[in-house]
């Protein structure tokens, strides 16, 4: 089983600011990476595919970058709405499909 | 639009049954895998199975296996999770998601508790 470590588990950073949230793999999942952000109450909404691909609908703000083991999701100038619950989950090596921890981004 | 409407969710006592459905509308939903994730209170998510659009492959997490059986219904467009011999650590939000790689749309999810 591939088990996904994010870091850091909460992350603070001021609307306007860029943040950048880590997930790493215990085993490479080439790009089968994706993204997901989630506020109390909701669905988990997808955000990134593929490592890098925006799903349908996602602002241009939000970047996914990285393969093999190390990924990143890149939010370039926070919103207000985007302070919420990010997780990462593979697909390369499934089953089964994981996902991490997750990462609260938090109003600094 | 696209919609997935998640039904069953109950209350049951340890070492029952439930089936959870998830109502498909909005697109040709014979050609999506399907897939049900699971979320504790205040803890993360968890796959729990996934059917291919023709219903010829099933995948479950180990913990489910044996106990829970994904299937589906294309002529209906729904998909569904019956959930045998139930245990206190089953208790979460269920939801059912289209696709399997990037699930790209979830239900709202369905609260099943298990508890004496």
């Amino acid at each position: 089983e591939v088990v996904l470590t994010q870091s850091p588990a909460t992350l603070y950073v001021s609307p306007g600011e860029r943040a950048t949230l880590s997930c790493r793999t215990s085993q490479s999942v080439s790009s089968g990476l994706a993204w997901y952000q989630q506020k109390p109450g909701q669905p988990p909404r997808l955000l990134i595919y593929d490592a890098s691909t925006r799903a349908t609908g996602i602002p241009a703000r939000f970047s996914g970058s990285g393969s093999g083991t190390e990924f990143t999701l890149t939010i370039s100038s926070l919103q207000s709405e985007d302070f919420a619950m990010y997780y990462c989950q593979q697909y390369n090596n499934w089953p089964p499909i994981t996902f991490g921890q997750g990462t609260k981004l938090d109003i600094k | 639009e696209v919609q997935l409407v998640g039904s069953g969710g109950h209350l049951v006592q340890p070492g029952g049954s439930l089936r959870l459905s998830c109502a498909a509308s909005g697109f040709t939903f014979r050609t999506y895998w399907m897939t049900w994730v699971r979320q504790t209170p205040g803890k993360g998510l968890e796959w729990v199975a996934s059917i291919k659009e023709d219903g010829s492959e099933k995948y479950y997490v180990d913990s489910v296996k044996g106990r829970f059986i994904i299937s589906r219904d294309n002529a209906e467009s729904s998909v569904h999770l019956q959930m045998n011999s139930l245990r206190a650590d089953d208790t979460a939000v269920y939801y059912c998601a289209r696709g399997h790689y990037g699930m790209d749309q979830w239900g709202q999810g369905a609260r099943v508790t298990v508890s004496s």
